[in-house]
C-alpha cells in the first residue's frame, strides 16, 4: 500500500459525458502528478500540482483538466470524452524536498476508464 | 520521449538471478537511474535508484557503468511475484513531473 488513495477503481460511462477522478495523496507530500496508461501503451505524464499550484503540464488534452484543494486531494476531470480516453488513470504523489529523500513517486492503484 | 533504451522482454528462471539492462547513452551529469516496476496494471512501484555508484536495497541492485551511459538491475534470487513491466528512467534529481518519463520498459517473465 503507497498511500496514495484513488477513486473510483473504475468507471463506465458513454462517448461526450464527463467524469471526475479523485486522488488523495500520501500524509505530507505536496506533490500530485496524473499519468495516463492506455492499452499496452506506456505511462503518459499529464499534469502535477504542487501544494496547489499547477507545477509542470505535459501532454494532456485540453478537453482535461485538473487541480489541487487546500487539503492537497486532487481531481482530475475529463469531458467531452471519446473512445480513446478508455486507459488507467495513475496519481502519484511526492515528498516535499529535503536533503536526502529519494525523490520516488508514490502511485496509486489507479482509475480505470472506459468509454463505450 | 524516454530517454533510455531497453530490450522489450526477457525471461528468467525462478530462483536465478535476473539482469536487466538500460542504456542511456545521453544521460547528463545531474541526472540520476531510477528503476521502477509495474505487475499488471497496479501502479508503478519504485526499486531503486543511484547517480554514479552502484546501490544495493533489499530488492535490487543497480550497477552503473563508469561511463554512466548504461545500468544493469539485478534482481538476486528472482520469484514469480517478479514477473512485471520494469522501466529505466534518467532524470534530475527534482520535483518536475515532466522529468519523471515512462518509456515501454522491459517486461519480464520468471519461469517455474
Amino acid at each position: 500500500d503507497s498511500g496514495v488513495t484513488q477513486t473510483p477503481k473504475h468507471l463506465i460511462t458513454a462517448t461526450g459525458q464527463r467524469v471526475t477522478l479523485r486522488c488523495s495523496p500520501r500524509s505530507g507530500d505536496l506533490s500530485v502528478y496524473w499519468y495516463q496508461q492506455s492499452l499496452d501503451q506506456g505511462l503518459q505524464f499529464l499534469i502535477q500540482y504542487y501544494n496547489g499550484e499547477e507545477r509542470a503540464k505535459g501532454n494532456i488534452l485540453e478537453r482535461f483538466s485538473a487541480q489541487q484543494f487546500p487539503d492537497l486531494h486532487s481531481e482530475l476531470n475529463l469531458s467531452s470524452l471519446e473512445l480513446g480516453d478508455s486507459a488507467l488513470y495513475f496519481c502519484a504523489s511526492s515528498e516535499p524536498r529535503l536533503a536526502g529523500d529519494t525523490g520516488e513517486l508514490f502511485f496509486g492503484e489507479g482509475s480505470r476508464l472506459t468509454v463505450l | 520521449d524516454a530517454k533510455t533504451t531497453q530490450p522489450p522482454s526477457m525471461d528468467c528462471a525462478e530462483g536465478r538471478a535476473a539482469n536487466l539492462p538500460c542504456n542511456h547513452s545521453t544521460i547528463s551529469g545531474n541526472e540520476y537511474v531510477y528503476w521502477y516496476r509495474q505487475i499488471h496494471s497496479q501502479g508503478p512501484q519504485y526499486i531503486i535508484h543511484g547517480l554514479k555508484n552502484n546501490e544495493t536495497n533489499e530488492m535490487a541492485s543497480l550497477i552503473i557503468t563508469e561511463d554512466r551511459k548504461s545500468s544493469t538491475l539485478i534482481l538476486p534470487h528472482a520469484t514469480l511475484r517478479d514477473t512485471a513491466v520494469y522501466y529505466c528512467i534518467v532524470r534530475v534529481e527534482d520535483n518536475y513531473g515532466q522529468n519523471f518519463v515512462f518509456g515501454p520498459g522491459t517486461r519480464l517473465s520468471v519461469l517455474p
